[in-house]
């Protein structure tokens, strides 16, 4: 079956750096996304790892391992608007996005 | 360039009913993909379109249709309505379905089922 998770929820202080782990299993891989989404808002894409490795995006970095079916987001010098859930999800061999529950981060002064 | 717009924002229903939700795709994508989220849940795939043909269904029973037009807007179609259905419904689109890396949502229909 199709499974990703993720924890429910985080909280972490303005400034610091958190990350948000992501473990997946698909029917098939074809990259793993990660979205951010503000409540009331629609997710917007953040980062797409379909190679192992880290990819880094000025604050935000993405790092993949396929042979663990992991993943982590990294968000460094966390800032007020950086609370929101934060989704991973995986492309499977169907084409599909199977996406994990989401992590609720909250961000305090 | 005008975002993925979803109509209407919010809808109450009744259980037994019926509800139409539409989806505007941003100019010029012509796949749209459509999603149901709840807390429990998270995001599940409903369906996929591309040039008014399905190429995908998730796991969803037949009271979940949907369809695709000849200008690439999408509507879903849910019957006798529970009051599980009760979601947020999202839309995506991209310009193909190859190109996944750039889907855009929008901001969705709150659907509640009373």
């Amino acid at each position: 079956g199709q499974n990703i998770d993720q924890p429910t929820e985080m909280t972490a202080t303005e400034g610091a750096i958190v990350q948000i782990n992501c473990t997946y299993q698909t029917s098939g891989f074809n990259g793993l996304f990660w979205y951010q989404q503000h409540a009331g808002e629609a997710p917007t894409f953040l980062s797409y790892n379909v190679l192992d490795g880290l990819e880094e995006k000025g604050r935000f970095s993405s790092f993949l391992s396929r042979s663990k079916g992991y993943s982590y987001l990294l968000l460094k010098e966390l800032q007020m608007k950086d609370s929101a859930s934060y989704l991973c999800a995986v492309k499977d061999y169907g084409q599909n996005f199977v996406f994990g529950p989401g992590t609720r981060l909250s961000v305090l002064p | 360039k005008a975002g993925v717009t979803q109509t209407p924002r919010y809808l109450i229903k009744t259980r037994g009913q019926q509800v139409t939700l539409s989806c505007s795709p941003i100019s010029g994508h012509r796949s749209v993909s459509w999603y149901q989220q709840t807390p429990g849940q998270g995001l599940q795939f409903l369906f996929e379109y591309f040039s008014e043909t399905q190429r995908n269904k998730g796991n969803f029973p037949g009271r979940f249709s949907g369809r695709q037009f000849s200008n690439s807007r999408s509507e879903m179609n849910v019957s006798t309505l529970e009051l599980g259905d009760s979601a947020l419904y999202l839309c995506a689109s991209s310009p193909n379905p190859a190109e996944w890396v750039l889907l855009h949502f929008g901001n969705g229909t709150r659907l509640t089922v009373t």
